[in-house]
């Protein structure tokens, strides 16, 4: 189906090292959202695209962190310098237009990412 | 700020038991609720939402109603199956929060055995 498609899957890097994690909205959604899952918990807001414009980037934990969506589609969440802190499940999420509130959210499978 | 409270998991319960998954928030303006389900291996599903107060959002057996007076929306389901085994996190997302993030809940994991 055209859900939101999240790659790589599964990364593995080591400390020190740039990842760059990948988001293809479902087609024609306006808004996309990341969020970062640690183990046993629920996810917390990342960032947040309204098109190509990035409008809240609150809950990017350090300047290590930057997300780009340039042509208003897909998305990249890079993060540089990997800590070991950062490991955890990496969630894109779509919707119409969050601008509307009662939008519901469609989630990818996430990227695992795990710093040794 | 906003925040999502769930009870405590894990929660096992026989096949056909009844379930309820207990949700508290806190919010500013009016949020629309919901509940979502991750089962192994896959990514956060929505499982239903309820938009305003004393709204009921239902899905697949399961229900929770929007109550303002009590800041709750409990997830319900009368009999559950093997295949409701998951975990099911409780959100918000706020009418004045300018991006409508969606806050979440820790998650409650649900085991059901036959």
């Amino acid at each position: 189906g055209a859900g939101v498609s999240q790659s790589p899957r599964y990364k593995v890097a080591k400390r020190g090292q740039d990842v760059a994690l990948r988001c293809d909205p479902i087609s024609g959604h306006v808004s996309l959202f990341w969020y970062q899952q640690a183990l046993g918990q629920g996810p917390e807001f990342l960032t947040y695209f309204q098109n190509e414009a990035q409008l809240d980037k609150s809950g990017l934990p350090s300047d290590r962190f930057f997300a780009e969506r340039p042509e208003g589609s897909v998305s990249t969440l890079k993060i540089q310098r990997t800590q070991q802190e950062d490991s955890a499940v990496y969630l894109c999420a779509s919707s119409e237009d969050s601008l509307r509130s009662n939008q519901p959210q469609h989630f990818g499978d996430g990227t695992r990412l795990s710093i040794l | 700020g906003n925040s999502v409270t769930q009870m405590e998991g894990p929660v096992t319960l026989s096949e056909e038991a009844f379930l309820t998954i207990n949700c508290t928030y806190t919010a500013t303006g009016y949020p629309s609720l919901f509940w979502y389900v991750q089962y192994p291996g896959e990514g956060l599903q929505l499982l239903l939402k309820a938009t305003k107060a004393d709204d009921k959002g239902s899905n697949k057996g399961f229900e929770a109603t929007y109550r303002k007076e009590t800041t709750s929306f409990h997830l319900e389901k009368g009999s559950v199956q093997v295949s409701d085994s998951a975990v099911y996190f409780c959100a918000l997302n706020s009418a004045g929060a300018g991006s409508y993030q969606l806050t979440f809940g820790k998650g409650t994991k649900l085991s059901v055995i036959p």
